[in-house]
């Protein structure tokens, strides 16, 4: 079955760090592109990155509000997505979610939830 | 960025109606659209890419239309398991976005 599992969430304070995984399994990572979306409870959804395949050597691109603090990543042998958050900030609360880049975005994990508070 | 806004924003319709959601981006994103269903408390779930194209799995009771800046979700014969939230999203350029979504309840 293919499937995404995001692990990594929880509580962190303003100017911290967290990094979130993204276990798939099913198929091979590095074959696609991968993205994480994130979503404010109760609110719509926001696209935070992305990493694209082997092919096009893993390249990566951000949306502007975590550029420069966010970073993408993969272990191809865990066949896992990375998202390490740093700096981060209140507005940074949300559910992340991983999602498989394929005909825009066909598969989803369950999501992750990331407080960022005092 | 190229900005996505659905209308309406929330539609009450009974089992068995048939209802449209439309999209409209804020500059030409050619085909490049995508449908997602969101239930309470679960991921987002995709329903059509390419604008009309269905995701494997997914009902042709969900059918899609458009091209360049307007773009039409239409679902037939209501079922309470559709009723949900529903997002269209632009993968034409980068930073992809997403409209605010159309919350479809039961009337």
């Amino acid at each position: 079955e293919v499937q995404l599992v995001e692990s990594g969430g929880g509580l962190v304070q303003p100017g911290g760090s967290l990094r979130l995984s993204c276990a798939a399994s099913g198929f091979t990572l590095s074959d696609h592109y991968m993205d994480w979306v994130r979503q404010v409870p109760g609110k719509g959804l926001e696209w935070v990155g992305r990493t694209t395949n082997r092919a096009t050597s893993f390249a990566t691109v951000y949306a502007a509000s975590v550029k420069g603090r966010f970073t993408i990543s993969r272990d191809v042998s865990e066949n896992s997505l990375y998202l390490q958050m740093n700096s981060l900030k209140t507005e940074d609360t949300a559910i992340y979610y991983c999602a498989r880049g394929f005909h825009s975005f066909d598969i989803w994990g369950q999501g992750t939830v990331v407080t960022v508070s005092s | 960025d190229i900005q996505m806004t659905q209308s309406p924003s929330s539609l009450s319709a009974s089992v068995g109606d048939s209802v449209t959601i439309t999209c409209r981006a804020s500059q030409d994103v050619t085909k490049y659209l995508a449908w997602f269903q969101q239930k309470p408390g679960k991921a987002p779930k995709s329903l059509i890419y390419d604008a009309s194209r269905l995701q494997s799995g997914v009902p042709s009771k969900f059918s899609g239309s458009g091209s360049g800046t307007d773009f039409v979700l239409t679902i037939s014969s209501l079922q309470p398991e559709d009723f949900a939230t529903y997002y269209c999203q632009q993968y034409k350029s980068y930073p992809y976005t997403f409209g605010q979504g159309t919350k479809l309840e039961i009337k």
